[in-house]
């Protein structure tokens, strides 16, 4: 069974990078048929989704965010990154890994969500 | 980017009774459009898609319905585990966005 799982730092200062990581167990991103995602919730504008992409496709970045963040992957070791760079407390999050089906962009398989706090 | 706007942000509907949320979108979703229910300190969880297919393992209280720019969850003969947020996502246009959610709240 597949699973997600989000790990980074909690905590980033102002104007730094925020660097997450998240971990693909029980199956590949690699395997077809999904696609990948990452979404965050904020309490001010609620669910926003960062990016996506299908393996081997090119990476959607959401244009308020385009400028700011990148999406990468290293199947060798099941793990999709998040970065976001220039933060600030705007971007205080729950940041979700999440998977959905390549026919559909829904989400069907979320990872816990990590928060992190953007303040100095 | 095609907006989302549910009402009401708040319902109180006591267990047992209906509850009729909606959806409506800035421009037309066509059907493309899923429900998610959300638990406090959980991610969301998928409910309905397509405007009105049932996610596997919802239970059929669970329906929805419309297109275009108005789109309504209806759940049933309300439980205890109901009551939490929930959220219409649009995946027509990309940035694909959601709704800021109506919490179902206990009469």
């Amino acid at each position: 069974q597949v699973q997600l799982h989000e790990s980074g730092p909690g905590l980033v200062k102002p104007s730094q990078t925020l660097s997450l990581t998240c971990t693909v167990s029980g199956g590949s991103i690699i395997s077809g048929g999904y696609y990948w995602s990452w979404i965050r919730q904020t309490p001010g504008k609620g669910l926003e989704w960062i990016g996506y992409f299908y393996y081997g496709d090119n990476m959607y970045y959401n244009p308020s965010l385009k400028s700011r963040v990148s999406i990468s992957v290293d199947t060798s070791k099941g793990h999709i990154s998040l970065k976001l760079t220039s933060v600030t407390a705007a971007d205080t999050a729950v940041y979700y890994c999440a998977r959905g089906p390549r026919s559909t962009p829904i989400i069907l398989l979320w990872g816990q969500g990590t928060l992190v706090t953007v303040s100095s | 980017e095609l907006v989302l706007t549910q009402s009401p942000v708040i319902l109180s509907v006591s267990p047992g009774e209906e509850a009729t949320l909606s959806c409506r979108a800035s421009q037309s979703s066509s059907t493309n459009l899923a429900w998610y229910q959300q638990h406090p300190g959980q991610a969301p969880r998928l409910l309905i898609y397509g405007a009105s297919t049932r996610a596997t393992g919802i239970p059929a209280r669970f329906s929805g319905s419309g297109s275009g720019t108005e789109f309504t969850l209806t759940i049933g003969s309300l439980q205890s585990e109901d009551f939490a947020v929930y959220y219409c996502q649009q995946y027509n246009n990309w940035p694909y966005t959601f709704g800021q959610g109506t919490k179902l709240e206990i009469k």
